[in-house]
């Protein structure tokens, strides 16, 4: 079946620590993204990419960190300089960057923070 | 100012009766598009609706229509014969066609309850 995967799905992390939250699409989307979610609020945008070995940062990227070696991964590093990374990080992708493409997401990854 | 404003923070409906869920929008760029995604508990976003800002008509999928009203920047999403399923988060979404990329931008959401 097409779509996209995330894993973990909660995952658990001491303060210090870096953490990677994958990300893996088999729809053959050119564009890929990161969105946060708090509780009881919408998603902000943490990075974007377009094409492999290309990404953007969007509206909260300072503390995070990503790659986009392969056309259908992007994974997505919280690391410590994240000053409260507990919260539910959704990964997306589409076609493409431009026109009316809509977004199609993953089911998340619930970080907590100890 | 706020690009992506849902007002209506929780709402209930009986079920198989039409549900209305607001959405307001801010935006000088005359090429947009507005996406509804519905939340479940599960946490995943499964997309709806859309309409682009030069669609003649309204747009419908299903259940789902799209009240949308330019002039008023508002895109009201109805949801029609309410199931026991539909209780969520329900999320209203613009993206301005003059970004750089294709980011959308997000309201805060609506929790539909569905009543038995």
């Amino acid at each position: 079946d097409g779509g996209i995967t995330q894993s973990p799905k909660y995952l658990f992390r001491k303060e210090g620590q870096n953490v990677t939250l994958s990300c893996e699409q088999n729809l053959n989307h050119d564009a890929m993204y990161w969105y946060r979610q708090d509780p009881g609020q919408g998603l902000r945008l943490i990075y974007y990419s377009q094409i492999v070995n290309d990404f953007q940062k969007g509206d909260i990227a300072e503390g995070y960190s990503v790659s986009r070696e392969k056309k259908e991964s992007f994974p997505l590093t919280v690391t410590s300089a994240q000053k409260n990374p507990t919260a539910f990080y959704l990964c997306a992708s589409s076609l493409d960057l431009t026109g009316t493409d809509t977004q199609y997401f993953g089911p998340g990854t619930r970080l907590t923070v100890l | 100012a706020q690009k992506i404003t849902q007002t209506q923070p929780g709402m209930f409906v009986q079920e198989k009766e039409a549900v209305t869920l607001d959405c307001t929008y801010d935006t000088s760029d005359p090429s947009y598009g507005l996406f509804w995604y519905k939340q479940p508990s599960s946490g995943e976003m499964i997309f709806l609706i859309y309409q682009g800002s030069y669609d003649q008509q309204n747009a419908t999928e299903g259940r789902y229509s799209l009240n949308f009203q330019k002039a008023r920047k508002s895109a009201n999403l109805v949801i029609s014969a309410s199931q026991l399923g539909d209780s969520a988060m329900y999320f209203c979404a613009m993206r301005e066609m003059n970004n750089a990329g294709n980011m959308l931008t997000f309201g805060g959401g609506t929790r539909l309850m569905v009543k038995p």
